[in-house]
């Protein structure tokens, strides 16, 4: 079964740092672009960061840019992103999802808070 | 990276057939023929309904379909039924590299 599951969620204060991860199993991991999107409380979807299958390309939103860094480790077919320097604004659920041009394969999802 | 404009709410009787927008710009809906949309039941994961526009994902009805005109992409949703209740967003790549999400819209079956 293809399988996406998100990890390393949680509170934390103003100005902390949280990775999260995402265990794929049940393709090639190694073969597909991935994403991660969020969805802050009571409101829509919204598109985080991109990586290419070889992490040899990467892309972010401007709300993120600088502070967070999105990362792969093939071999163990899971997916990062290093969040630094949190604000408020960046309390969601975040989701990873498999895809270049359109995502086809969601996790559940993990939530962050940022709140002191 | 403005949010691509749905409207709120949409709503539909079982059996008819409904319409949502997606506005956004030359920087992404309409410069690129990269737009999908998202089935969303809140607390689940979302679900590819559309990609590229007009294409379906394997398992997806063909009640679902997709179109394009300028900066606007529409989901058209034909024979309604009470599964179909959930909140769709449309997605665009955009200049950059980027991607943009639409502002959702909550479908209703009257």
């Amino acid at each position: 079964e293809v399988q996406l599951v998100e990890s390393g969620g949680g509170l934390v204060q103003p100005g902390g740092s949280l990775r999260l991860s995402c265990a794929a199993s049940g393709f090639t991991f190694s073969s597909y672009w991935m994403h991660w999107v969020r969805q802050s409380p009571g409101k829509g979807l919204v598109w985080v960061s991109r990586i290419k299958s070889d992490e040899s390309s990467t892309s972010y939103a401007d709300s993120v840019k600088g502070r967070f860094t999105i990362s792969r480790d093939n071999a163990k077919n899971t997916l990062y992103v290093q969040m630094n320097s949190l604000r408020v604004e960046d309390t969601a659920v975040y989701y990873c999802a498999r895809g270049n041009s359109f995502m086809d394969v969601w996790g559940k999802g993990t939530t962050v808070t940022v709140s002191s | 990276q403005s949010a691509l404009t749905q409207p709120a709410s949409v709503s539909g009787s079982p059996g008819q057939s409904i319409t949502i927008s997606c506005t956004g710009t030359s920087s992404d809906v309409g410069g690129y023929n990269f737009v999908s949309w998202y089935q969303h039941h809140p607390g689940k994961a979302p679900k590819l309904m559309i990609y590229d526009v007009s294409k379906w994902p394997s398992g997806v009805s063909n009640r679902f379909s997709g179109s394009k005109s300028g900066n606007t992409a529409s989901l058209t949703i034909s024979g309604l039924q009470a599964e179909d209740e959930a909140d769709y967003y449309c997605c665009s790549y955009a200049d950059s590299r980027t991607f943009v999400f639409g502002t959702g819209t909550k479908v209703t079956v009257l």
